[in-house]
């Protein structure tokens, strides 16, 4: 059963460029979120969709970043321009069922690189 | 808001020792409290999730438990081993998912 998968998984790129990341959820998982993971401030939710629709997106820092579901199994979270600030790990999760009960499962991630 | 804490923040044992790694959360109302493992390089694997009326959940060498009122957690892992080696983030889920900083276990043969 495949997991979350989460692409690329190295990202170095020069600052001002656009970034996009991908995200292929769990088949049949109705909940996809997005996290940022860096030494400083550790893991943090960036936003959250339901079947397709983004729920919250509070934790979503600036402008510059975006998040778009346009099916049940693909997810991009892009930035635009990207910022040395931006530099982190990015986590993809999904979950099945509603978030109270159910556990999140998690991709590998995608290490980001901004020069 | 949810402040969520770990301690210690690094822990290095013997092989065979049985260790307890702590998280407390400063509001008691959550959903439920999930504990994860990350290897270096890699995501978060779920090891355990409690929910919010549950008092702890087993699996294997693993046992976490939960106390709401006191705001606390623990996992508990029994013989370790050095594959145990990993952080161990605890999580706790109400409006959205808090997570603690990690415990960065080393178990050494």
């Amino acid at each position: 059963d495949a997991g979350v998968i989460q692409s690329p998984r190295h990202e170095v790129t020069e600052m001002g460029q656009e970034v996009t990341l991908r995200c292929k959820p769990i088949s049949g998982h109705d909940y996809l979120f997005w996290y940022r993971q860096t030494m400083m401030r550790g893991l943090e939710l960036l936003i959250y969709f339901n079947n397709n629709v983004p729920i919250d997106d509070s934790g979503m820092p600036e402008d510059r970043f975006s998040a778009k579901m346009p099916n049940a199994s693909f997810s991009t979270l892009k930035i635009q321009p990207s910022e040395p600030r931006d530099s982190a790990v990015y986590f993809c999760a999904s979950s099945l069922g509603g978030r109270p009960n159910q556990p999140q499962h998690f991709g590998d991630g995608t290490r980001l690189s901004i020069l | 808001k949810q402040e969520v804490t770990q301690i210690p923040a690094a822990l290095s044992v013997p092989e065979g020792e049985n260790l307890v790694l702590n998280c407390s959360f400063t509001d008691s109302a959550i959903y439920n409290l999930q504990w994860f493992r990350q290897d270096p390089g890699k995501g978060l694997t779920s090891l355990l999730l409690i929910q919010s009326s549950q008092r702890e959940q087993t699996s294997g060498r693993l046992n976490a438990s939960l106390d709401k009122s006191s705001g606390r957690s623990t996992l508990y892992i029994a013989a370790s081993q050095p594959g145990d080696s990993a952080t161990y983030l605890c999580a706790v889920n109400r409006d959205d998912m808090r997570f603690g900083a990690g415990t960065r276990l080393t178990v050494k043969p």
